[in-house]
């Protein structure tokens, strides 16, 4: 099993549409957790950490539930700029050890 | 605001030829690292260094070396290039491990 897992994509979707990425991490052990995206041929950016408790930034909501050691990232209102691929990410317990899933590519569509 | 700036963008050798691809940050973080992206693919680590005076070996170290030469600079080199190191290659530096990295926009190298 990988120590990050993500939806393999593409996802396709219209303008507007709401799009839910999932990620799912092994080592309970984890102590921090975001999602990254990165444009094509371009270096990784951060997007927003993930809270215990879910946050919120204007389209996007990141929640984690770490008892499933799951982690979503949740897109509203999709535009043209969102596409993208997007990076979930976790932090190791006690040491350096960042884990980057492979990434979801997300295509939005006029 | 530089942040992690990287040097050179772009480059082509031949196999066999040396190299070294150039790390700083000015933000001053205690750990930097070294990425490599094939096309289509997540990023792989290569070595890391979590202070200044230590380095690690990450995912995939063979045909690398590093040096951390202080707290801002991390360097990386291809002693002998190799076709199979084709890639784009991310630095990114980090204060502590609860923190998320910073990239610097990647070195781009083709070897023919």
């Amino acid at each position: 099993r990988k120590e990050v897992e993500q939806d393999p994509g593409p996802f396709n979707v219209p303008e507007g549409a709401t799009v839910a990425f999932n990620c799912t991490y092994s080592n309970s052990a984890s102590q921090s957790f975001f999602w990254y995206r990165q444009d094509c041929r371009k270096e990784p950016k951060l997007l927003m950490s993930v809270y215990s408790s879910g946050n919120e930034d204007g389209r996007f909501t990141a929640q984690l539930n770490r008892a499933s050691q799951y982690i979503s990232l949740l897109i509203r209102d999709s535009k043209l700029s969102d596409s993208a691929t997007y990076l979930c990410v976790v932090n190791g317990a006690g040491g350096f050890k960042t884990i980057f899933g492979a990434g979801t590519r997300l295509f939005v569509k006029a | 605001n530089a942040g992690v700036t990287q040097t050179p963008k772009f480059q082509v050798l031949k196999t066999g030829q040396s190299m070294t691809l150039q790390c700083a940050q000015d933000m001053n973080h205690n750990s930097m690292y070294w990425y490599r992206q094939d096309p289509g693919m997540g990023l792989r680590l290569i070595y890391y260094s979590a202070s200044e005076g230590t380095t690690d070996k990450g995912e995939v170290p063979n045909g690398y070396n590093v040096s951390r030469l202080n707290k801002r600079e991390f360097s990386l080199r291809l002693e002998s290039a190799a076709p199979s190191q084709t890639s784009v290659y991310f630095c990114a530096s980090v204060d502590s491990s609860y923190q998320p990295q910073h990239f610097g926009d990647g070195t781009r190298l083709s070897i023919l």
